[in-house]
This record gives C-alpha cells, structure tokens and sequence, in this order.
C-alpha cells in the first residue's frame, strides 16, 4: 500500500495568509495525485488533480504542484470560504489512498 | 447537473449486514465509475472499491474483500454498497463518488451527500 502523510495536520491562518500544505507519499505516484477540500457537512470536493490541474469552479489562488514523492497545495491568500479541511489522494496504485487530513482554521 | 443521492442513515447491530444505495442523474451512468469511501469519526477517507456501470465490474480493496459488494442497476441508475459482518470499527459515514473521466477515473469528481452508518449493540 501506498501510504500518504499529510503535514501539518492543522494550521492557523488568517485572512490573506499564503497557506502550504505538504503531502508525502512513500514511493514515486509520477504525479497521479489529487486534492479535495472538505467543509463541515457537506461532501468534499475535487480540488487539483494530476497534482496540478485546477478543477473548475474554484479560484487561482488555488495551486498543486510537486514530483515524485513530495507534493505541495498552495493557497496564495486565504480567503474566508477557504477554511476547511484538505485531503490528499493518490491514484498510482489499484489501491487508493488518501492523507489524514490537513484542518485550515481561522487565526 | 451531475447528483449523487445517497439513501438514509443506518443503526446496526454488530454482525449485521447494512447496504447504501446511490442514485445518479445528471449524466449519462454507465460512462463513470462509480466509488465507495468511507470516513470515520476522527479519521481520514478511507476507499472500499468501485463499479463500472458498463460492464458491472468491480475492483475492491484488499481490506474489504470478502465483506463488501458493490452492484449497480442500470435501469434506475443506482449503485449499492453491501457490507456485511458490521462491528464498531464500521461505524462512519460512507460517500459514493463519481469518477472522473478517462484516466482520471480514480479521481473523485462528484459525491453524495453521505450516509452515516452506526453500529452498535
């Protein structure tokens, strides 16, 4: 199995903040990852996928990017409709994996 | 617009066998996979497996294996997730997810709504 780690598993930000969001895998998925956004009772939502495509609907302040085992989500400037939690997932392997979950709350 | 309508939440008692159903409309259903994932309290998503709508097949993962069956009917464009032998550990809230399409047909694009399934005594 591919194991995902996410870090950290929580942040405080505030308004306007630059957010990173790391996301290691514990062997090379060649970019075969995705983003999803979660907010309390609601369903998650596909976020990036191919670990840098923008899926529609969401912002540029959105960004994926990273290789091999390292990938990163970037939020250039937090915004109030951004706190949530967000999860990584590979699709490399037959098995599908996700990270633990990265809590974004307000500073 | 593409909708995942998941059917209500469940009390079970452990050793019993619980099945989620989830109805799609908005799109043509037999052209995208259809997955299970499920989350528990305090825990990240968890993928079960999926269904191609096409051709009923189905790929699980290796933990449910032998206690899960997902199945579909295509006349009324709906999946199901059955899971049997329920203990504590079942206990969470369980998603149908559309796939994305072409080769990112492992990718989440659509959810439903969830169902919460609680097992206890």
């Amino acid at each position: 199995d591919i194991q995902m780690t996410q870090s950290p598993s929580s942040l405080s930000a505030s308004v306007g903040d630059r957010v990173t969001i790391t996301c290691r895998a514990s062997q090379d998925i060649t970019n075969s990852l995705a983003w999803y956004q979660h907010k309390p009772g609601k369903a998650p939502k596909l976020l990036l996928y191919a670990a840098s495509r923008l899926e529609s609907g969401f912002p540029s302040r959105f960004s994926g990017s990273g290789s091999g085992t390292e990938y990163t989500l970037t939020i250039s400037s937090l915004q109030p409709e951004d706190f949530a939690t967000y999860y990584c997932q590979q699709y490399y392997s037959t098995l599908l994996t996700f990270g633990g979950g990265t809590k974004v709350e307000i500073k | 617009q593409v909708q995942l309508v998941q059917s209500g939440a469940e009390v079970k008692k452990p050793g019993a066998s619980v099945r989620v159903s989830c109805k799609a409309s908005g799109y043509t259903f037999t052209v995208y996979y259809i997955h299970w994932v499920r989350q528990a309290p305090g825990q990240g998503p968890e993928w079960m497996g999926w269904i191609n709508p096409n051709s009923g097949g189905t790929n699980y993962a290796q933990k449910f294996q032998g206690r899960v069956t997902i199945t579909r009917d295509t006349s009324i464009t709906t999946a199901y997730m059955e899971l049997r032998t329920l203990t504590s550990d079942d206990t969470a809230m369980y998603y149908c997810a559309r796939g994305a399409s072409g080769s990112y047909y492992r990718t989440f694009e659509y959810w439903g709504q969830g169902t919460l399934v609680t097992v206890s005594s």
